[in-house]
């Protein structure tokens, strides 16, 4: 079956635009994760949704970061007035969540995103 | 209490050599450790994972030592082959949280 899908691949805006990226989890799993990608913080937890429950937004750098999930399938991470230090890979994964075998997440290829 | 440290930072082996890479964590609440594969432009894969209950689980060449009162882990990647050249990440859970926390990445070179 088809994994984690990301769109854009790569996005390159100026600083202080707003951007938008998109994540399709595998189909059925009810957990979805945010990772960012960086040459000098590595990789790094974002935000995490299960289900319908409040999502886990505890990784997420500051207030210009945002993200949520429709109907408990697609998400959306928007970053608002977007700085240089936000370059980096943003990384969605997605998991079961329940059962066997239902920790391991399986990610997506990535929106590298730069900005200028 | 968050860090998860990974080491060595770069490894080169010869084909059919051992890959040794290790990590050390802090936090005695996580309780599941995968290790993931990372090629150029593509997202981190699942290579192999273990619970703390056991201290080592194999899978083909690729297997996982565990030692939970050292709070270490480390992969060892047998007969070493150029297509195992990649980033290495170790993680860790909390399975009640569910965020990995993920080591600094190895960059392993296997040379022909």
């Amino acid at each position: 079956g088809a994994g984690v899908s990301q769109s854009p691949s790569n996005k390159v805006t100026e600083k202080g635009k707003d951007v938008e990226l998109r994540c399709d989890p595998i189909s059925g799993h009810t957990a979805l994760y945010w990772y960012r990608q960086s040459l000098g913080q590595g990789l790094e937890f974002l935000i995490y949704f299960q289900g319908n429950s409040a999502p886990d937004k505890s990784g997420l750098p500051s207030d210009r970061f945002s993200a949520e999930r429709t109907g408990g399938s697609v998400s959306t991470l928007t970053i608002q007035r977007t700085q240089q230090e936000d370059s980096a890979v943003y990384l969605c994964a997605s998991s079961l969540s329940v059962g066997t075998g239902g920790e391991t997440q399986y990610f997506g290829p990535g929106t590298r995103l730069l900005v200028l | 209490q968050q860090q998860v440290k990974q080491s060595p930072q770069s490894l080169i082996v010869q084909k059919g050599g051992i890959s040794i890479i290790n990590c050390a964590y802090e936090n005695t609440a996580f309780d599941y450790f995968p290790w993931y594969q990372q090629f150029p432009g593509k997202g981190p894969a699942l290579l192999i994972a273990i619970r703390p209950d056991v201290s080592e689980k194999k899978e083909g060449r690729f297997t996982i030592s565990f030692n939970k009162s050292a709070k270490q882990f480390s992969l060892h990647i047998m007969d070493s082959q150029p297509g195992d050249s990649a980033t290495y990440f170790c993680a860790a859970m909390d399975t009640g949280r569910r965020a990995l926390t993920f080591g600094s990445g190895t960059r392993l070179q296997v040379q022909p």
